[in-house]
């Protein structure tokens, strides 16, 4: 069974920094491409970066670009996301995703980041 | 900036067929976008119910399907239950590895 485990959430000042993560298993971590989608209080969704299986391939929204880093250690079946100069507009649930190219297959329950002072 | 378009809200009766679209500011909606539909209830994590156009995730029944309508992707409910009534989102793929999501559509089953 696919399991997606977020973690690494809470409540940051704004200007700070933060790294989630996301424990994989149930398939062949190394194998398939993933992606951090995120969803502000009572907003919709906003796909935020996408890493391919090797990690070699990384892409970012907009909203993001140059301040946050996608990474992945396939072995920890681990995926990463560290937050560098977070801002109020960051506060989400930030969700974990695994892709089976196109479809965005197996979600996890998300872990909620809050910038706030 | 792209931009992705769905109708905020709409209802459906128990037992109705309703369908929801997905719309692009620069263009029309083929299938090299990858059309993707998901839905997600209060408090809980998305689910997908349609990839690449008009795939079905598994374990999602054949009343859900997926389709280009015209210039829109859409996905359509038949014999619409209570439980359907969720938020459904759509998702394209633009290119160069970036995905965009739509704004979501609140069903209301009544």
């Amino acid at each position: 069974e696919v399991q997606l485990l977020e973690s690494g959430g809470g409540l940051v000042e704004p200007g700070g920094s933060l790294r989630i993560s996301c424990s994989a298993s149930g398939f062949t971590f190394s194998n398939y491409g993933m992606t951090w989608v995120r969803q502000a209080p009572g907003k919709g969704l906003e796909w935020v970066s996408g890493i391919g299986n090797g990690g070699g391939e990384r892409c970012y929204a907009d909203s993001v670009k140059g301040r946050f880093i996608i990474s992945r250690d396939n072995s920890k079946n681990t995926l990463y996301l560290q937050m560098n100069s977070l801002r109020a507009e960051d506060t989400a649930v930030y969700y974990c995703v695994k892709q089976r190219w196109p479809a965005f297959d197996y979600w996890g329950l998300g872990t909620l980041v809050t910038v706030s002072s | 900036q792209t931009v992705v378009t769905q109708e905020p809200s709409l209802s459906v009766s128990p037992g109705g067929t309703v369908t929801l679209t997905c719309a692009l500011n620069s263009g029309s909606v083929s299938g090299g976008y990858y059309p993707g539909w998901f839905r997600q209830t209060p408090g809980q994590a998305p689910r997908t119910l349609i990839y690449n156009t008009n795939t079905r995730s598994s374990g999602v029944p054949d009343r859900f399907s997926g389709s280009i309508l015209g210039n829109k992707a859409a996905l359509s409910i038949t014999g619409a239950q209570a439980d359907d009534e969720s938020d459904y989102y759509c998702a394209l793929y633009v290119g160069s590895g970036i995905w965009v999501f739509g704004g979501g559509t609140r069903l209301t089953v009544l």
